[in-house]
């Protein structure tokens, strides 16, 4: 069973729509990321949150917005979304941001219409 | 900057028969390395990690990697292939100079064959 827990596991909107991806561990973890993974290929990283900060900002467009409420949450903001932003969202913890070993949620599958 | 090669996008084994993965990696400072298994519309899960000490370092389900600093591989093991090991393979690279920043590998699609 995996630590870091998603919701939802599927997602379906429309461009217009405004949505939320959430995410929670209790493992103690002090660094939470945002991936994103288009079908046979590696997932991209999007956030780096450490220390409930926000610290790296992967270039990702404003239409998606991160928000840390507390050191084992992590939300991601959606709103005026493309189709081609559809793709498994993941959420992954480390022990900090240096200790390059990830735990990662089942994932948040998005299609937009 | 650090960057990691996977080679073969695809590998097909019969079941029993030997698993290896191959993993090249570059980095400016000592890496840390791991490799990751993605079943299909899950999350990725560690299988093995290196960071420091030995070498030869063991993982899940059987699996294994050798950290070859000569030859900056990283390459990964089963020594009998279970049709439950078909699967996406990931390798990873992190290193402190790139702290919070792991680079994956393209993957590589382990196929199992009765």
């Amino acid at each position: 069973d995996t630590e870091v827990t998603q919701t939802p596991k599927h997602l379906v909107m429309g461009m217009t729509n405004k949505k939320s991806l959430k995410c929670e561990q209790h493992m103690g973890h002090r660094a939470m990321y945002w991936y994103k993974q288009k079908a046979k290929k590696p997932p991209e990283l999007m956030f780096v949150y450490s220390y409930e900060k926000l610290s790296i900002n992967e270039s990702v467009p404003s239409r998606f917005s991160p928000e840390c409420p507390n050191s084992s949450l992590l939300n991601l903001h959606l709103h005026a979304l493309q189709p081609e932003d559809s793709a498994l969202y993941l959420c992954a913890s480390s022990q900090d941001r240096g200790s390059g070993e990830l735990f990662f949620g089942e994932g948040s599958r998005l299609t937009v219409l | 900057a650090q960057s990691v090669t996977q080679l073969g996008s695809h590998v097909s084994v019969s079941e029993g028969a030997l698993v290896l993965l191959r993993c090249n990696y570059s980095s400016s400072v000592p890496p840390y390395l791991f490799w990751y298994v993605q079943y299909p519309n899950q999350g990725l899960q560690l299988l093995l990690k290196y960071t420091t000490g030995a070498t030869l370092v063991k993982g899940i389900n059987g699996f294994e990697a050798e950290f070859k600093k000569s030859e900056t591989s990283f390459h990964l093991t089963k020594p009998s292939a279970h049709m439950s090991d078909a699967a996406e393979y990931f390798c990873a690279v992190s290193d402190f100079s790139h702290a919070g920043k792991s680079t994956f590998g393209d993957g590589t699609t382990l196929t199992v064959k009765p």
